[in-house]
């Protein structure tokens, strides 16, 4: 079946611009997971879903970053007048279980570049 | 706190030549490991992880891992490297708080495949 879709792959905002980022996780899976890689760097939490429910936001680094599940499939990633350090690739993950040691699934990423 | 540590940001290997990734963890209770992939411009791909069945664990690709307890590492193996394998590697640490859980990824070993 298919797998984590991600879209935009590429967005460029400029500074002070609102963004939205979408993901599509595999049908069925209960888990979706954010995750904000900087170049050279790994992946970083930002948030996690149980269906609908947002269950985990700690890692959001500021109130700018916003993030929905309303009907516990796809989800969405805002962040509100974007800065220059918000610039990453966001990964989107999703799992058929909501037990630590399944697997995760990521998408591509959108590449986020403000300028 | 449970965290891993990735030596060497970059390892340079003959093709044919064994391939060795050191990741080495903290964690106060029995973890949950694993080891992503990353090609550019993609996604993370599971290649193998460790859920305490077994402390050799073999992975897609060749690859595989065995789980040192008492030296808190999880060190990543293929017997012989092949031009594709050249690629971002991440090891991974699941967290669980409360009724969340999350990866948390080292700083990445980018290895690199000389003809």
């Amino acid at each position: 079946g298919a797998g984590v879709s991600q879209s935009p792959r590429y967005k460029v905002a400029k500074r002070g611009q609102d963004v939205a980022l979408r993901c599509d996780p595999i049908s069925g899976h209960v888990s979706l997971f954010w995750y904000q890689q900087a170049l050279g760097q790994g992946p970083e939490f930002l948030t996690y879903f149980q269906n609908e429910a947002q269950l985990d936001k700690s890692g959001l680094p500021s109130d700018r970053f916003f993030a929905e599940r309303p009907e516990g499939s796809v989800s969405t990633l805002k962040i509100q007048r974007t800065q220059q350090e918000d610039s990453a690739v966001y990964l989107c993950a999703s799992s058929n279980r909501d037990r630590p040691f399944y697997e995760q699934y990521f998408g591509p990423g959108t590449r986020l570049t403000v300028t | 706190a449970q965290s891993v540590t990735q030596l060497g940001s970059h390892v340079s290997v003959s093709e044919g030549a064994l391939v060795l990734l050191r990741c080495n963890y903290s964690s106060s209770v029995p973890p949950y490991l694993f080891w992503y992939v990353q090609y550019p411009n993609q996604g993370l791909q599971l290649l193998l992880k460790y859920t305490s069945a077994a402390t050799l664990v073999k992975g897609i690709n060749g690859f595989e891992a065995e789980f040192k307890k008492s030296e808190t590492s999880f060190h990543l193996t293929k017997p012989s490297a092949h031009m594709s394998d050249a690629a971002e590697y991440f090891c991974a640490v699941t967290i669980k708080r409360d009724s969340s859980y999350k990866l948390i990824f080292g700083s990445g070993t980018r290895l690199l495949v000389r003809p």
